[in-house]
């Protein structure tokens, strides 16, 4: 079983609506939490990281949310764009030993329609 | 800033060739480099970590004498796939992290696909 589970696997959405993407993990303990985003044959992209400590975070359009006590992500995606079409991969980082490596997510495919 | 450059972006080539691709962090000292596998709708594979100066640190089930792994400068790390066979046709991606804290972000390149006919 994947520490780090998506939902959805994939959508589907028009341009200038809002989603929210989920993430559940059970990597524990914990360091942090941090959304990428990924277009097709390119490398990730940061959007943010979170710590234990912060529940929100925003970056322009995308703001994610985290609720440790439930082990619980979100991120949510407003007003989107065309451009917004592609992979949304959720990546935590344990705090202890081996454990210490980013655990990845299998990550929800966005399609963005006109 | 904080730009990763990886090349090539696509190689096609022989069974038994070997590929060196090369990852630079342009604008900052990358003390820390990952190199990554990516198979189709799967997700982000850590192969190794490279710290500057000192030998790779491979993940288990990774041939150490296959993916040869080079990180001779602050801004440069390289990944040598010896013998390449079919089975090693992938998506390889790196990435860099600067000095610091483990909760700064790794700065990823635009990856190397890698076809082995």
């Amino acid at each position: 079983k994947n520490q780090v589970e998506q939902s959805p696997q994939s959508l589907i959405i028009l341009e200038g609506k809002n989603c929210t993407l989920q993430c559940n993990y059970t990597v524990s303990p914990f360091s942090n939490l941090r959304w990428y985003k990924q277009d097709t044959g390119r490398g990730p992209v940061s959007l943010t990281i979170m710590t234990f400590s912060e529940n929100t975070k925003s970056n322009g359009r995308y703001t994610a949310t985290l609720d440790a006590d439930t082990k619980q992500s979100s991120l949510h995606i407003t007003a989107s764009q065309l451009s917004d079409s592609a992979s949304y991969i959720c990546v935590v980082r344990g705090d202890a030993g081996n454990n210490r490596k980013l655990i990845w997510g299998l990550g929800t495919s966005l399609a963005v329609n006109p | 800033g904080a730009v990763v450059s990886q090349h090539p972006s696509w190689v096609i080539c022989k069974s038994g060739t070997s590929v060196k691709i090369e990852c630079r962090s342009l604008d900052f000292q990358a003390t820390t480099m990952f190199w990554y596998r990516q198979f189709p709708k799967q997700s982000l594979m850590l192969m190794a970590t490279s710290n500057e100066g000192s030998k790779a640190t491979y993940e288990q089930g990774v041939e150490k004498d296959k993916f040869l792994i080079n990180h001779a400068s602050l801004t440069l790390s390289t990944l040598t796939v010896t013998s390449a066979h079919p089975e090693d046709s992938s998506f390889y991606i790196c990435s860099a992290r600067a000095y610091g804290s483990s909760n700064q972000p790794q700065h990823f390149g635009d990856g190397t696909r890698l076809s082995i006919l």
